[in-house]
């Protein structure tokens, strides 16, 4: 079946720049939507962004400024850079499929484990 | 703030019934669907209602929701132990300057 497991550094410095990569295995990339969702301890859920395997984005209006999502198909894989980073912006970091393709209100699916990424001097 | 708002918390004896709410507005639950999504402790989301009210396969037909103009409700009947996680709604939010979406604050659900 469909994984998706995000991966990355777990400790960014304040200001720099936050990068994770989500791979996709069991399945293919193409014809889905794909997800950024993050949840700061103890707190709940925050959607990032989304990215159509095609390349088209949508990004959650608060961190448009700050937020890249790019997918590389080749490699099944899709990926978050999230930049000026502060410990606000610590959290886990999901990655997620939206299904059903082909539609415009899809919704999320599966989702990765998650990964904690802290941002500390 | 969440844009969706839920209780922080609800609670419920085994074998109860216990429901969830979730209250939006005409851009988000008033006119989309209503998505549910279990977090059992330490563990990534996993989706538990799809479309107000539709169940994927695996999840127990003890979990059902419903839809009411801005508002939707969670109610899960016969409750069990396993059933302690928190609870959160979602849906998309058409707004002028696109769709996004939005989550309630989440509702950490007690078996006593």
């Amino acid at each position: 079946q469909v994984q998706l497991q995000e991966s990355g550094p777990g400790l960014v410095k304040p200001s720099e720049t936050l990068s994770l990569t989500c791979t996709v295995s069991g399945g293919s990339i193409s014809s889905y939507y794909w997800s950024w969702i993050r949840q700061p301890p103890g707190k709940g859920l925050e959607w990032i962004g989304y990215i159509y395997y095609s390349g088209s984005t949508n990004y959650n209006p608060s961190l448009k400024s700050r937020v890249t999502i790019s997918v590389d198909t080749s490699k099944n894989q899709f990926s978050l850079k999230l930049s000026s980073v502060t410990a606000a912006d610590t959290a886990v970091y999901y990655c997620a499929r939206g299904n059903p393709p082909y539609v415009t209100h899809w919704y999320f699916d599966l989702w990765g484990r998650g990964t904690l990424v802290t941002v500390s001097s | 703030q969440s844009v969706l708002t839920q209780p922080p918390s609800a609670s419920g004896t085994p074998g109860q019934r216990v429901t969830i709410s979730c209250s939006g507005s005409s851009s988000n639950i008033g006119s989309n669907y209503v998505y549910w999504y279990q977090q059992l402790p330490g563990t990534a989301p996993k989706l538990l209602i799809y479309r107000n009210n539709q169940r994927p396969s695996g999840v127990p037909d003890r979990f059902s929701g419903s839809k009411s103009g801005t508002s939707a409700s969670l109610a899960i009947s016969g409750l069990r132990s396993e059933d302690e996680a928190d609870y959160y709604c979602a849906a998309w939010d058409d707004s002028l300057s696109g769709s996004n979406w939005v989550f309630g604050g989440g509702t950490k659900l007690t078996v006593l």
